[in-house]
């Protein structure tokens, strides 16, 4: 069964930094794309950030260009997602989610059960 | 990025009855690239059909998607009870931005 466990959320400030995490399990990690996708409070799906199956693809929404990092390490079957000057309107529950192929413009599923992020002073 | 509308943002309808939800792209939709979701309260969202018309493993064959181009419908045959939730489509045929559509609210009339 897979599996997709998201940790790293809490509670900071705005203009600090945050690094999120997802442990996969279930499937062989290194053959699938995967993804960052969040949803505001009472709001719809925002994807967020995209990795191919080797790290050799990228993408960012234009909402967080520039201030978050995805990477990925295959080897612990974990996918992250640093973000640095975080804004009020980051806050959201962040789900990873898992690619249907090694290129990362693709669907998603499954999806984790998210972690809140909250920013506020 | 290609924007996605969904409509309606909600519709009431009665169990047994046929619900039909409508996602149109600011811009033609590449291969059909298309999925659609279903989120009940609390829970992950849940893919139902990706390719704009297959059908994701374990989805009731109630479900059913088609399109292509810019207009895409997602229709439920028969509610069942378990089938009022919020739906969003999906795109991932841009070469840059993956995009969902706001949602559509299915509720019980």
């Amino acid at each position: 069964e897979v599996q997709l466990v998201e940790s790293g959320g809490g509670l900071v400030q705005p203009g600090r930094s945050l690094r999120l995490s997802c442990a996969a399990s279930g499937f062989t990690f290194d053959d699938y794309a995967m993804h960052w996708v969040r949803q505001a409070p009472g709001k719809g799906l925002e994807w967020v950030s995209g990795i191919s199956w080797n790290s050799g693809s990228i993408g960012y929404a234009d909402s967080v260009k520039g201030r978050f990092t995805i990477s990925r390490d295959n080897a612990k079957n974990s996918l992250y997602l640093q973000m640095n000057s975080l804004r009020a309107e980051d806050t959201a529950l962040y789900y990873c989610a898992k690619g249907s192929s090694g290129w990362y413009l693709n669907w998603f599923d499954p999806w984790g059960q998210g972690t809140l992020v909250t920013v506020s002073s | 990025e290609i924007v996605l509308t969904q409509s309606p943002g909600t519709l009431s309808l009665s169990p047994g009855e046929r619900a039909t939800l409508s996602c149109r792209a600011s811009q033609s939709v590449s291969s059909s690239y298309l999925a659609w979701y279903q989120q009940k309260p609390g829970q992950a969202p849940r893919l139902l059909i990706y390719g704009a018309s297959s059908r994701a493993t374990g989805i009731p064959d109630r479900f059913s998607g088609s399109g292509s181009g810019t207009d895409f419908t997602l229709t439920i045959s028969r509610l069942e009870p378990e089938d009022f939730a919020v739906y969003y489509c999906q795109q991932y045929g841009s070469s840059t931005a993956i995009t969902f559509g706001q949602g559509t609210r299915l509720e019980i009339k």
